[in-house]
């Protein structure tokens, strides 16, 4: 079945320590986000990417890196010099932009615990 | 830059009334406008969206969304609400032309048997 997968569904990291998520879809889709969920505050962007090897920062970019060497897969690194990083963390992807569609398809999440 | 106000943190309506979760934006240009549904602990899930033409909008499950141009707004609404509908509810909006897709705050609907 086509979608997106993000692993993993579960991270606990200590302090000072660098995560990478993972986000790969098989949607042949051209875009891909990222997005970060706190309670009470909604999804936030903290990165997307229209083409391979070009990205964009978010609304929260900052104590966040990515890639996009490959379509299919975007990965999201969750640096120690995130301040905060306690949170649910979205992918979507969606076709570039185009007139009849543009509504993202979400990956089931990864919630990161930091100790 | 565009933004999206989802004004009630929480809506609560009797099982079978109509419901209402509204939402207000503001952008530049013309408006596309989402409306994505989220049950605990998984992703979102598209309910429908506003590219041109109509004002209403029907969408998954029963449904629909009232764009208005001059108040800014596009409502969620469905004419019977249902013990299932309860979730959390997120109205987005994309500007034309752009990738960028910015998301309101949520709105978490309980349906009360």
């Amino acid at each position: 079945d086509g979608g997106i997968t993000q692993s993993p569904k579960y991270l606990f990291r200590k302090e000072g320590q660098n995560v990478t998520l993972s986000c790969e879809q098989n949607l042949n889709h051209d875009a891909m986000y990222w997005y970060r969920q706190d309670p009470g505050q909604g999804l936030r962007l903290i990165y997307y990417s229209q083409i391979v090897n070009d990205f964009q920062k978010g609304d929260i970019a900052e104590g966040y890196s990515v890639s996009r060497e490959k379509k299919e897969s975007f990965p999201l690194t969750v640096t120690s010099a995130q301040k905060n990083p306690t949170a649910f963390y979205l992918c979507a992807s969606s076709i570039a932009w185009d007139y009849n569609t543009g509504e993202l398809f979400f990956g089931e999440g990864s919630r990161l615990t930091v100790l | 830059a565009q933004s999206v106000a989802q004004p009630e943190d929480q809506v609560n309506v009797a099982e079978g009334n109509p419901l209402t979760v509204k939402c207000t934006y503001s952008v530049s240009g013309n408006p596309y406008l989402f409306w994505y549904v989220q049950y605990p602990n998984r992703g979102l899930q598209f309910l429908l969206k506003y590219i041109t033409g109509d004002n209403l909008v029907k969408g998954s499950y029963g449904f629909e969304a009232e764009f208005n141009k001059s108040q800014t707004s596009f409502h969620l609404k469905k004419p019977s609400a249902l013990v299932s509908d309860s979730a959390l509810y997120f109205c987005a909006v994309r500007e034309l032309r752009d990738d960028k897709i910015i998301f309101g705050k949520g709105t978490r609907l309980h349906i009360l048997p």
